[in-house]
């Protein structure tokens, strides 16, 4: 039983376009959404999050939009680099201050230049 | 300020052998978690460690186990590996404490430790 879930394996945009990554969710009781960027044969590299309570929330290039009702968030990149080209992640927390997160299967962004 | 790192990077073990990875968290955070990432699970949760106790745990079994030290180094032990243990494992700190501030949520994690058993 997958919790969350990121139904797009890739995603291919232009350079200088908008990337917007999805991901849908089961539970309603998650308390906390993050975004991570994940190169191979690295960990994952924190981009950005969301509380349950909020349905927007903006750092530089990156926002990440909160849908509950529909059970969904997204991630936008504004404008898309190539060097934003990786793997993506979203995350769930089950509840506050816990370290467990719920992944997503991931999505490939590919920016062309 | 210097990020979570973990030791070490690559380790190859043979069948019924087991491991110890290390992870050293960013200076002042006090929890500690371990994942397992693997092309066909994509990334589970192992374990949590905060203050030296177990927090939380998945759904893995006993052959996984961890530890905190007092100062909130973390390590994992597998015990008698099978070929399917072969993945990144991934250690991930944070702040944590009171609940409802949303920096507390926040995981960073270290490149993590490739481990292929033979």
């Amino acid at each position: 039983d997958q919790q969350v879930k990121q139904n797009s394996p890739s995603l291919s945009v232009q350079e200088g376009r908008i990337s917007i990554l999805n991901c849908d969710y089961t539970n309603s009781m998650f308390d906390y959404f993050l975004w991570y960027k994940k190169y191979p044969a690295e960990g994952p590299t924190f981009l950005i999050s969301i509380s349950s309570i909020k349905d927007k929330n903006e750092d530089g290039r990156f926002t990440v939009f909160l849908n509950k009702s529909a059970k969904h968030l997204s991630l936008h990149i504004v404008p898309s680099q190539p060097g934003d080209s990786a793997v993506y992640f979203c995350a769930a927390s089950p509840f506050s201050n816990t370290g467990k997160l719920i992944f997503g299967q991931g999505t490939t962004l590919q920016v062309k230049p | 300020k210097a990020g979570v790192t973990q030791t070490p990077r690559y380790l190859i073990k043979t069948r019924g052998q087991q491991v110890t990875l290390s992870c050293s968290p960013i200076s002042g955070h006090r929890s500690v978690s371990w994942y397992q990432q693997t092309p066909g699970q994509g990334l589970q949760f192992l374990f949590e460690y905060f203050s030296e106790t177990q927090r939380n745990k998945g759904n893995f079994p006993g052959r996984f186990s961890g530890r905190q030290f007092s100062n909130s180094r973390s390590e994992m032990n597998v015990s008698t590996l099978e070929l399917g243990d072969s993945a990144l494992y991934l250690c991930a700190s944070r702040k944590s404490g009171v609940a409802g501030v949303d920096s507390y949520n926040e995981q960073f994690f270290g490149p993590g430790t490739r481990l292929t058993v033979l």
